[in-house]
């Protein structure tokens, strides 16, 4: 157990719908980062928000939207659904170092299985 | 623009014998470099990690070779064991933001 939670662990829905995918971080990590593992994909880096603010953005679409909230959870908000969105949503924490830059390992979650019909 | 590459999707070995795993990488400015293994319905879990600044890191059975000039990294398993049967992902950073990973290598540990 990462100590990260992720809810749901399923999520079915149809295309054109919206989605919000919740995070809970470990104890004391104040950075979460978001990625999408598709089928036979690596894990593609979406966003990262340490303490609330977001420090980085990597492949997401503008349909897509992230968020992190005061107790530190985060959702991520997907819209719009396509076919193509269906993959494997992977949360992620980490332990900073200065100004939300961490060359630590991060502590996955178990992922939320995105499936769009 | 896959800047990690893992161009081995699967690797089987025998119980006992040395397991490697490679990793090719892009971009020059990575300055870290890790290791994930990944067990089927789980987040990956981290297993090692170096610094550019190193060409090894060891831990236990496990060692990470670092190549800067050929922009390559190989993961070393000895001696490989059935539980360590999963999908090894490699990453890198330069921000400590970001990180890129590749696409996985299944390992099979075949008793």
């Amino acid at each position: 157990d990462s100590g990260v939670t992720q809810t749901p662990k399923h999520l079915i829905t149809a295309t054109g719908q919206r989605v919000t995918l919740r995070c809970s971080p470990r104890s004391g990590d104040l950075s979460v980062y978001w990625y999408q593992q598709s089928l036979d994909q690596g894990l593609q880096f979406l966003i990262q928000y340490y303490n609330g603010e977001e420090r980085a953005k990597g492949n997401i679409l503008e349909r897509f939207s992230a968020q992190q909230f005061p107790d530190l959870h985060s959702e991520l908000n997907l819209s719009s659904l396509e076919l193509g969105d269906s993959a494997l949503y992977f949360c992620a924490s980490s332990v900073e170092g200065v100004a939300g830059v961490s060359y630590n390992e991060q502590f996955f979650g178990p992922g939320t299985r995105l499936t769009v019909l | 623009d896959q800047q990690v590459k893992q161009n081995s999707p699967s690797l089987s070995v025998q119980e006992g014998r040395i397991s490697i795993l490679n990793c090719d990488y892009t971009n020059s400015m990575f300055d870290y470099f890790l290791w994930y293994k990944k067990y089927p319905a789980e987040g990956p879990t981290f297993l090692i990690s170096i610094s550019s600044i190193k060409d090894k890191n060891e831990d236990g059975r496990f060692t990470v070779f670092l190549n800067k000039s050929a922009k390559h990294l190989s993961l070393h398993i000895v001696p490989s064991q059935p539980g360590d049967s999963a999908v090894y992902f490699c990453a890198a950073t330069y921000t400590g933001n970001q990180f890129y990973f590749g696409t996985g290598t299944s390992l099979t540990v075949i008793p």
